[in-house]
């Protein structure tokens, strides 16, 4: 079974430049997150979807962060306009169904932003 | 809202020898579950063990095994027969269902463990 694809892996942007990740979630995994995982801390939800709707973007900065998961596959992770503080690993990772327990993780997407 | 501390920030281990990480939790639910996710230097995070709160036996996966005190709030992980390639950092993580909403998730900071040859 193929684990939660993510892309790309790295990217680095200056500070006022937009950019956006790419999650691609387990086959059949009808929930979906976006953490933020900033050096050193736990990971933090930004936001978290089940199928295409959002049930959780309580923590996600709306004035310069969206995220969007159309046809309720894949999804995309948008900043803009980046600042130095969105430096960080963005995680995605799915879950089977609302009740499921267990979340799996991609790789994740490292941030820099200069 | 629901805080999950881990007090050791960093901690290192002999190979072959026995390690245990702390981890406190804060919550006023019954029904939920406790986590210890491994992730290592560059690689994903993956789950190492779980624990239903209603389950008063403690889960065990190999070498893996946890200490639940719901009392105390408290659940620690021991880690047997150290092995290198356990190096990682490794986060507690508090999960409750919401109905209609699906799953909350609260992680830890994090101890940095490290296996030493």
């Amino acid at each position: 079974e193929a684990g939660v694809a993510q892309s790309p892996r790295y990217k680095i942007i200056e500070k006022r430049q937009s950019v956006a990740f790419w999650c691609n979630p387990i086959s059949g995994h009808a929930t979906l997150y976006w953490y933020q995982q900033i050096l050193g801390q736990g990971p933090k939800l930004l936001i978290q979807f089940q199928n295409n709707g959002v049930v959780d973007d309580s923590q996600l900065p709306k004035d310069r962060f969206s995220a969007e998961r159309l046809k309720g596959v894949d999804s995309t992770l948008k900043i803009q306009p980046a600042k130095l503080e969105d430096s960080a690993v963005y995680l995605c990772a799915s879950s089977l169904a609302v009740l499921a327990d267990e979340q799996f993780f991609g790789p994740g997407t490292r941030l820099t932003v200069l | 809202a629901q805080t999950v501390t881990q007090s050791q920030p960093e901690m290192s281990v002999q190979e072959a020898e026995t390690v245990t990480l702390s981890c406190t939790y804060d919550t006023s639910e019954n029904n939920y579950y406790l986590f210890w996710y491994k992730q290592p230097p560059s690689r994903q995070m993956i789950l190492v063990i779980r624990q239903e709160a209603y389950k008063q036996q403690n889960a065990t996966e190999n070498r893996f095994s946890v200490n639940f005190q719901k009392a105390a709030k408290s659940f620690s992980l021991k880690i047997s027969d150290s092995q290198l390639g356990d190096t990682a950092m490794y986060f507690c993580a508090f999960m409750k269902h919401v109905r209609n909403y699906g799953q909350n998730f609260v992680f830890g900071p994090g101890t940095r463990l490290s296996v030493l040859p």
